[in-house]
């Protein structure tokens, strides 16, 4: 199994200018997360689905949006680049009965110049 | 809303010696608890978890953890760190409903010298 799996893996952006992330899981999982990891802060929640077709804002949404059109994508898009999301992109799948572990991608090393 | 807390942003130990990662927690219930280790330009990975019971749990790699209602705490221990230890380890709080989200702690950095 594949498990959960990011591209891209490294990107390079000017300020200003659009991309999209996509996370890809293939356990058939529910809920879907989106957390950036910044030096000292930890991983903060992004946004999250909890099954196809929904989205919900966690604690720091501004400046991104996301789509779940198949159970098995996430999406994080960002519309216009700017310097403070320069970070380190993870994505998350967990199963949606109990409190299963959470399965994380290898992350996205984003760098907005 | 939860919260965690590591209050030790570097630790270094030598190999062979124990290690404790600290992790305190504000939630106003038995909250879901786990330890997660990062290697360099990895994702987490899983160590251990505690959902409820027996308040010492046994992980992967040799870690355990105990959990102390009183001390809301959920630290982190292993009688033997090894080389391949040296990493980040983030403690997270699990919220039930609502999404089952985590909230992490801001993690420490394991050094291990030989």
């Amino acid at each position: 199994n594949a498990g959960v799996t990011q591209t891209p893996k490294f990107r390079v952006l000017k300020t200003g200018q659009s991309m999209t992330l996509l996370c890809a899981q293939d356990m058939n999982h529910e809920y879907m997360y989106w957390y950036r990891q910044d030096p000292g802060m930890g991983l903060r929640l992004i946004h999250y689905s909890v099954g196809e077709g929904t989205t919900a804002k966690g604690e720091v949404p501004d400046g991104y949006n996301v789509s779940r059109l198949k159970k098995q994508n996430f999406l994080l898009g960002l519309e216009s680049a700017a310097p403070s999301q320069t970070s380190v992109y993870f994505c998350a799948s967990i199963r949606e009965t109990g409190f299963s572990e959470a399965f994380f991608g290898q992350g996205t090393r984003l760098t907005v110049v | 809303a939860q919260s965690v807390t590591q209050p030790d942003i570097h630790i270094t130990v030598s190999e062979g010696a124990s290690l404790e990662l600290r992790c305190n927690y504000s939630y106003g219930a038995t909250p879901y608890l786990f330890w997660y280790v990062q290697s360099p330009g990895q994702g987490l990975q899983l160590l251990l978890k505690y959902f409820s019971g027996d308040t010492l749990v046994q992980g992967i790699k040799g870690f355990e953890a105990e959990f102390k209602r009183s001390q809301s705490s959920f630290n982190l221990r292993k009688p033997s760190v090894h080389w391949s230890d040296a990493a980040e380890y983030f403690c997270a709080v699990g919220l039930t409903g609502g999404g089952n989200k985590l909230t992490f702690g801001t993690g420490t950095q394991l050094k291990v010298e030989l």
